[in-house]
């Protein structure tokens, strides 16, 4: 079965500082990776995901993300954090077949300090 | 082009109590999921459907959950005789296919309190 892991349950950075939000995930086959954004009493937005290809992935807002396949993890990062970025962050699989559904993190949250 | 549209956003229900919530997906996406979110729990999916099928209800439980996606209008979440523990916020996303490429598009979610 496939399972995502968010070790941390909250991170705080400085504004101007670089962030990290890590995500470990275990599947049985080819892994398909995401990172969804989740403001106060909204919704998941997409930020971005990881299919195949270059491991560093960029997404929207500055984000990026690395995948390292030997550690089995896909780390959220962003050169220069601000307020704005103050969130729930969650990481998500997929596995590389049929129609399996998104397994998602118990998601961080992360808190960007001016 | 809306994005995918939860109704209503928030609700209130006495425990016995019947809740319908409703997921309309975006124009064009046939796949429809709904998760549940728990404090301090993450999301955690529930129902995976098509029109007129249910895909995957791994996540429902057994008794008083049930989902529906029908060939005309939006797909329903329906939870019958609502207890305490049921009060949550129910999110639903859509996708255009199968295709483990896509990601999903959620919806806002409905805030279900049961008093």
């Amino acid at each position: 079965a496939q399972s995502v892991a968010q070790p941390e349950d909250q991170v705080n950075v400085a504004e101007g500082n670089p962030l990290t939000v890590k995500c470990t995930y275990s599947v049985s086959g080819n892994p398909y990776l995401f990172w969804y954004v989740q403001y106060p009493n909204r919704g998941l937005q997409f930020l971005l995901k990881y299919i195949t290809g270059d491991n560093l992935v960029k997404g929207s807002y500055g984000f990026e993300a690395e995948f390292n396949k030997s550690q089995t993890s896909f780390h959220l990062k962003k050169p220069s954090a601000l307020v704005s970025d103050s969130a729930l962050y969650f990481c998500a699989v997929r596995e590389g077949s049929g129609n399996t559904p998104l397994v998602f993190g118990k998601g961080t949250r992360l808190s960007v300090i001016a | 082009n809306a994005g995918v549209m939860q109704n209503p956003r928030h609700l209130v229900r006495r425990r016995g109590q019947e809740a319908r919530l409703r997921c309309s997906p975006m124009k064009g996406h046939s796949h429809v999921y709904w998760y549940r979110q728990l404090p301090e729990e993450g999301l955690k999916f529930m129902v995976y459907l098509q029109k007129e099928n249910i895909i995957d209800e791994s996540g429902m439980p057994k008794e008083r959950f049930s989902a529906e996606f029908p060939k005309e209008g939006p797909s329903i979440l329906r939870i019958q005789q609502v207890v305490r523990g049921d009060s949550a916020a129910y999110f639903c996303a859509s996708s255009p296919g199968q295709g483990v490429a896509y990601g999903y598009t959620f919806g806002s979610g409905t805030r279900l309190t049961v008093v």
